[in-house]
């Protein structure tokens, strides 16, 4: 069972906009760790989307943008694409015992 | 730039050692800035960190696999290393080493699959 929860799953028409909710709690998004986002495209490996809370890595196109606030943090993707379509997690430390870094479930975004 | 790639046996029986390797190519695993990790993926779910490593051999493990599982590091071969012992039919993943960076991972090697299986 996953430390962050997200919703498992949204869709959106092409060029619409679709958010992601990551919701944590006092140990590690509420304890002001920052979070991180991450897209799995079918059959690869996950890679980094954005880091320290909404910051876009080079070549991350910029209809891509996060925020964060209290216990929660939000993914949105603006001018949805048929290249969106993939799985997105969120991720966090944590100071707990569930361990050091954590993962969010995962939202499956399927662009109708 | 620095990519990574995973290796080892795809199939493994149930109470044996499974033993992954990840070579490093393209930058030095000799930074303190970076960490490196291990991750996996079960089928059809989400991610789980399973622990990461230092150049120097510092290591932090989740709680829950602290006791199973190993990493490991040499750097003159660029190479990370992941040992489970006793594994079970729930260690069946998708296994991924990366580099961490600040509080992220990036990048990710493509992953391997293993199966526990007799």
């Amino acid at each position: 069972q996953s430390v962050l929860t997200q919703t498992p799953s949204v869709s959106g028409a092409p060029g619409q906009r679709v958010t992601i909710s990551c919701t944590g709690s006092s140990s590690n998004i509420g304890a002001g760790f920052g979070v991180n986002w991450y897209q799995q495209l079918p059959g690869t490996a996950p890679k980094i989307l954005i880091y320290g809370n909404n910051i876009r890595p080079s070549g991350v196109p910029d209809r891509f943008s996060a925020s964060k606030s209290g216990t929660s943090a939000s993914l949105a993707i603006t001018g949805l694409q048929a290249e969106d379509e993939a799985d997105y997690y969120c991720q966090s430390s944590d100071s707990s015992l569930s361990g050091l870094y954590v993962f969010g479930s995962g939202t499956k975004v399927t662009v109708l | 730039q620095v990519q990574l790639l995973e290796s080892g046996p795809g199939l493994v029986k149930p109470s044996q050692t499974l033993s992954l390797t990840c070579t490093v190519s393209g930058g030095s695993m000799r930074s303190g800035n970076y960490y490196w990790t291990w991750i996996r993926q079960h089928p059809g779910k989400g991610l789980e960190w399973i622990g990461y490593i230092n150049y120097s051999g510092d290591t932090n493990y989740k709680p829950s696999l602290k006791s199973l599982a190993t990493i490991s590091i040499d750097t003159s071969k660029k190479e990370l290393s992941l040992t489970l012992t006793s594994v079970t039919a729930a260690d069946t993943a998708i296994y991924y080493c990366a580099r961490i960076s600040g509080t992220w991972f990036d990048p990710w090697g493509p992953g391997i699959a293993v199966t526990v299986s007799s």
